[in-house]
């Protein structure tokens, strides 16, 4: 199917594990992105990446990692999770000629 | 650095009334301005977006025009229904497509 997906959908882990949401496009947009929803916050952004091998931060990235080998993957990894990081985490990339970002369906991460 | 600011919510509105949601901003350059929605249990989805000033976005009944003079991106719907409960957002970009949100407000709407 085309479009964005997130996996998994729902996280429980525990403090000071290793922890990895996947993001996936089918549509070979360059840009993707990590944002994480809390409330009171709206959405911010962890990471983005403009092109395969090519990312940078964003307003909150200590404690995350990202990767991007090929052009439809965005993985992001929380090294050492802490009980801050629980929250609901978007990925989504954006359609350079219209400007529109579209979003996957989230994955809630609780880290206990 | 660029920051928008929404209006609190949460909002309760019965069917057929008028909704207003006041977005304000501040950005460096000459931001892109959006309104996304999301409904429970979904990511957000993009509901409209201006690119210049004096621009209007309209998208499903709902309305925001661009002004510059004010710094402000208003949604507006006349007539709200029970389906357009949702958390809306008001967000902006300047480069990179990266997107900076305001807090979100919850509409609910009552029949």
């Amino acid at each position: 199917d085309a479009g964005i997906t997130q996996s998994p959908r729902y996280k429980i882990t525990e403090t000071g594990r290793q922890v990895t949401l996947m993001c996936h496009q089918t549509w070979s947009h360059s840009y993707m992105f990590w944002y994480r929803q809390d409330l009171g916050h709206g959405l911010r952004l962890i990471y983005y990446s403009a092109a395969a091998d090519i990312t940078d931060k964003g307003e909150v990235p200590d404690g995350y990692v990202v990767s991007r080998s090929k052009t439809e993957n965005f993985p992001l990894t929380l090294e050492s999770a802490t009980r801050s990081q629980t929250s609901v985490y978007f990925c989504a990339s954006v359609a350079s000629s219209t400007d529109t970002q579209y979003f996957g369906p989230g994955t809630r991460l609780t880290v206990l | 650095g660029n920051s928008v600011t929404q209006m609190e919510g949460p909002v309760t509105l019965s069917e057929e009334a008028f909704l207003t949601i006041n977005c304000t901003y501040t950005a460096t350059g000459y931001p892109s301005l959006f309104w996304y929605v999301q409904y429970p249990g979904e990511g957000l989805q993009l509901l409209l977006k201006a690119t210049k000033a004096d621009d209007k976005g309209s998208n499903k009944g709902f309305e925001a025009t661009y002004r510059k003079e004010t710094t402000s991106f208003h949604l507006e719907k006349g007539s709200v229904q029970v389906s357009d409960s949702a958390v809306y957002f008001c967000a902006l970009s300047t480069y990179d497509y990266k997107l900076s949100f305001g807090a979100g407000t919850t509409v609910t709407v009552r029949a």
